[in-house]
């Protein structure tokens, strides 16, 4: 089955700075990549996604990047903000029957 | 608001009884996925059920089973509980591949 591994587990940066999380995964055959937002309490929100025939995708502030061949992903936040402080979590998915997650990156942003 | 409900919000049982979770699914969506979140974990994919069909499962013995219903409303229903069936329990619908979770049940048992 998929395996999806998520780097780096917390991270803290300044408020204004850049935080980026990466993912890889196993299955090639996997071809949907959500990246979801937890707060603490709450129930994950997709922020953005990407699928496997795109190499990027930007929405304002959030960014995701997809290497096919080496099989990882990124999230990049740019410009971060306190409210952006939450646990941010990667997925896989093939088909979109099964989805894979990795284990979270918990954002601290500091004012 | 996503549309997603779930319930009970909170749940405490004691090992080896028998639970019921409950899920509505958002307006339209025909696909319903469960999964478990332990603390401090990713979700982990239980089962998926599309149009009262599973439709693929996760690494979870089969004392965790569902049901769908004619109005894509969901259940979880987990046999004999154990110490570490302690989790939230999340439910997403979805239609095409994108996911909307609910809130989410907090199991304990005890």
């Amino acid at each position: 089955g998929e395996n999806v591994e998520q780097h780096p587990s917390t991270l803290s940066v300044q408020e204004g700075d850049s935080a980026v999380i990466k993912c890889t995964y196993s299955d090639s055959a996997s071809n949907y990549f959500p990246w979801y937002k937890q707060e603490l309490g709450k129930r994950p929100q997709l922020i953005i996604d990407i699928r496997s025939n795109v190499g990027e995708k930007k929405d304002q502030r959030i960014a995701v990047t997809l290497n096919k061949t080496a099989k990882h992903f990124s999230l990049h936040i740019t410009e971060t903000q306190p409210e952006d402080s939450a646990v941010y979590f990667c997925a896989a998915s093939n088909t979109g029957n099964q989805f894979y997650f990795g284990t979270g990156t918990s954002l601290t942003v500091i004012p | 608001e996503t549309g997603v409900t779930q319930s009970p919000t909170h749940l405490i049982k004691t090992r080896g009884q028998q639970v019921t979770l409950r899920c509505s699914s958002q307006s339209g969506h025909n696909t319903v996925s469960w999964y478990q979140q332990a603390l401090g974990q990713g979700p982990q994919f239980i089962f998926q059920y599309y149009r009262e069909e599973e439709n693929g499962r996760g690494n979870f013995p089969p004392r965790f089973s569902g049901l769908q219903f004619p109005n894509y409303s969901s259940e979880l229903n987990v046999n004999a509980l154990e110490l570490d069936d302690s989790a939230l329990y999340l439910c997403a619908s979805s239609i095409g591949g994108e996911q909307f979770f609910g809130p989410g049940t907090r199991l304990t048992v005890l």
